[in-house]
Formats: structure tokens, C-alpha cells, sequence
């Protein structure tokens, strides 16, 4: 059955460092999709992005925050400068086709925990 | 605002008791709702899914939830768990994007 798969599984960076985090989505899907979790809290949406652009953005998801999809495979996080605050799980989904975005099931990859000290 | 809370943070039965975990929505439109599992060290899994028809849904591994329009629930149910049902249990509302509730840990006993 495919995956999602995510890379690196843990991540540890200094505070104001850059990070990407990486994300293979199941090959024919086309929404993805980044969600975090600090420890001890909600699942929260991060961004989602379909036909190369952003579809939507959380408040989280400010200026120090891109995605790209860089290839036909990869979907990345970037982090410009990391803070304290930005440690937590970071999880990439991905759905395929469906006209109604309501309806479209979100795969889920183990996720990446990042630590910034 | 769009929300989902879940009422039970952490819940200890023993295998072969009855799982009932509560879920609550709070949104104007159209829902679509789901439960997700996350089994220690793997990643969200979808156990079960909402979107029209019958408000008893089936899911896996003997999961089913009840969709009650009009008090805003949706519910997870398990008559008999088991060891390995352990894990962390989220409920969430797709409106595009999947809002979650703050997710129910679940410890099931030997």
C-alpha cells in the first residue's frame, strides 16, 4: 500500500537556524498538506498546497514558513529561522483528486519531530 | 469558529470493556468528519469516515461511530478492545483542511 514518507524522523537545530523538512506524497496525489503538533497539544493545520501554489495558510504560517515542491516527488517545510517555540511534530499529508475539499481523505506520514534548543 | 473537542484526555479500560470516546463539532456548514488512530511510534492512521448517508459508520479493527446532527456529535465506539488498541485516538472535521480535537489517549489493560 503506498505511503507517505518523511525525512528526517528527528531533527534537532539551533535556535535562528534554517531547517527543511521533507516529504514524499503518495505519487498520484496532488493536495498536500503540513500540520504540526507541539507536545501536549492539538494536531494544527499548517498550509496546504495544490498545482503549485498555496490553497490556504493558518495564522502559524508566517513569513518565516515556505513549502515548495522542488520535484515530481518531493513536497518541502522550510523554516528560515527557527524559534523555541517551533519545536513539535511536523506531519505531511497528502489526498488525491476530488472535487470537493471536504471529501478528500488526508494520508498521513510519520512525521518529523523537531527540536530547536 | 470551527472546532472539535473531545471530552476524554485519557482513558484506561481493561480488554474485552466497552470504548466509548466523545466528540464534539462546532461548524455552520456541511460536515465531513473522521477518526484517526495513532498507534505508539506509527503514524495517523484513518479508522473511520463521515460524509452523508447513514450516521452509523464502520471503520476498522470493530471501530464504528455514531453521527448525531443535532447534538453536534460523533462518537467513537468499540464494543470489546484490546491490548492493541492501545494508542492515541483523534477526532476531526474536514473543511478542506482537518481541524482536530486535542486527541484522547487510550490504555487498555492486559
Amino acid at each position: 500500500e503506498p505511503e507517505v514518507t518523511q525525512t528526517p524522523s528527528h531533527q534537532v537545530t539551533q535556535m535562528g537556524q534554517e531547517v527543511i523538512l521533507r516529504c514524499v506524497p503518495i505519487s498520484n496525489h496532488l493536495y498536500f498538506y503540513w500540520y504540526r503538533q507541539i507536545l501536549g497539544q492539538k494536531v494544527e493545520f499548517l498550509v496546504s498546497f495544490y498545482n503549485n501554489e498555496i490553497s490556504e495558510k493558518s495564522e502559524i504560517f508566517d513569513d518565516q514558513f515556505s513549502v515548495e515542491r522542488p520535484d515530481g516527488s518531493n513536497f518541502t517545510l522550510k523554516i528560515r529561522s527557527t524559534k523555541l517555540e517551533d519545536s513539535a511534530m511536523y506531519f505531511c499529508a497528502s489526498s488525491g483528486r476530488s472535487d470537493y475539499p471536504r471529501l478528500r481523505e488526508q494520508y498521513f506520514g510519520p512525521g518529523t519531530r523537531l527540536t530547536v534548543t | 469558529a470551527q472546532s472539535v473537542s473531545q471530552h476524554n484526555h485519557h482513558v484506561i479500560l481493561s480488554e474485552a470493556a466497552s470504548l466509548e470516546l466523545g466528540c464534539n463539532y462546532s461548524y455552520g456548514g456541511t460536515v465531513n468528519l473522521f477518526w484517526y488512530v495513532q498507534y505508539p511510534g506509527q503514524h495517523l492512521q484513518l479508522l473511520l469516515k463521515y460524509f452523508s448517508g447513514d450516521p452509523l459508520v464502520k471503520g476498522i479493527k470493530g471501530f464504528e461511530a455514531e453521527f448525531i446532527k443535532s447534538k453536534f456529535s460523533f462518537n467513537l465506539r468499540k464494543p470489546s478492545v484490546q491490548w492493541s488498541d492501545t494508542a492515541e485516538y483523534f477526532c476531526a472535521a474536514n473543511t478542506g483542511k482537518l481541524i482536530f480535537g486535542q486527541g484522547t489517549t487510550l490504555q487498555v489493560k492486559p
